[in-house]
């Protein structure tokens, strides 16, 4: 099936300091991804949807200044955690939807702590 | 809003045997799509078998099987011959057919016993 990675996997950076975290379809196209926050031994909850070339689409509640988001080819977004603090501790997982199936697949998900 | 629904945290079944989860969703959408996904414990999520709404054909794959139940609204996972690699966490997620943002429910925590 299609592959979508996440990259790191596991990143540990201070208080305060900014985080990015990639998700790539490695072979093929997607026009949408979606990111979620899953907190431990909890469900996924929905963050963004992604769309290729336009401003993403955030979830009630999901702050927009803190948690940015781009999706700047068919290939590529980035979740970028800005002045991160510990209660954005949590593990983050993209999925990518297929361009031309419209199958969904998921990244392994990254895990961020913050000291 | 669609609201998906796991009733059991947890549950445990003997190897070789069968197992059944259940989940309940909400929905005012005639056609959308229904999905069992797993989450063992390196945290990938892991398709296992996914329905379409349209279809009253229950879906298969190999030792796992749903009951879809549209007028209910429920949508329960069948693992037969249950091994030790069905261990994980088992999200039930549904999706609306022109818009593929996923809700999952809150999942069910299984545990195969030797």
């Amino acid at each position: 099936g299609a592959v979508v990675s996440q990259h790191p996997s596991r990143v540990i950076c201070k208080s305060g300091t900014s985080v990015k975290i990639e998700c790539r379809s490695l072979d093929f196209q997607a026009t949408t991804m979606f990111w979620y926050r899953q907190f431990p031994k909890q469900s996924l909850m929905l963050m963004a949807t992604s769309n290729e070339g336009s401003k993403a689409t955030y979830e009630q509640g999901v702050e927009k200044d803190k948690f940015l988001i781009n999706h700047a080819s068919l290939t590529l977004s980035t979740l970028t955690v800005t002045s991160a603090h510990p209660e954005d501790s949590s593990f983050y997982i993209c999925s990518a939807r297929q361009y031309n199936t419209g199958e969904l697949f998921f990244g392994e998900g990254s895990r961020l702590t913050v000291l | 809003a669609q609201t998906v629904t796991q009733s059991q945290p947890e549950m445990s079944v003997q190897e070789a045997e069968t197992v059944t989860l259940s989940c309940t969703y909400d929905t005012s959408e005639s056609n959308y799509y229904l999905f069992w996904y797993k989450q063992p414990p390196s945290r990938q999520m892991i398709l296992v078998i996914r329905q379409e709404a349209y279809k009253q054909q229950n879906a298969t794959e190999n030792r796992f099987s749903v009951n879809f139940q549209k007028a209910a609204k429920s949508f329960s996972l069948k693992i037969s011959d249950s091994q030790l690699g069905d261990t994980a966490m088992y999200f039930c997620a549904f999706m609306k057919l022109n818009n593929n943002d996923m809700r999952f429910g809150a999942g069910t925590r299984l545990t195969v016993k030797p």
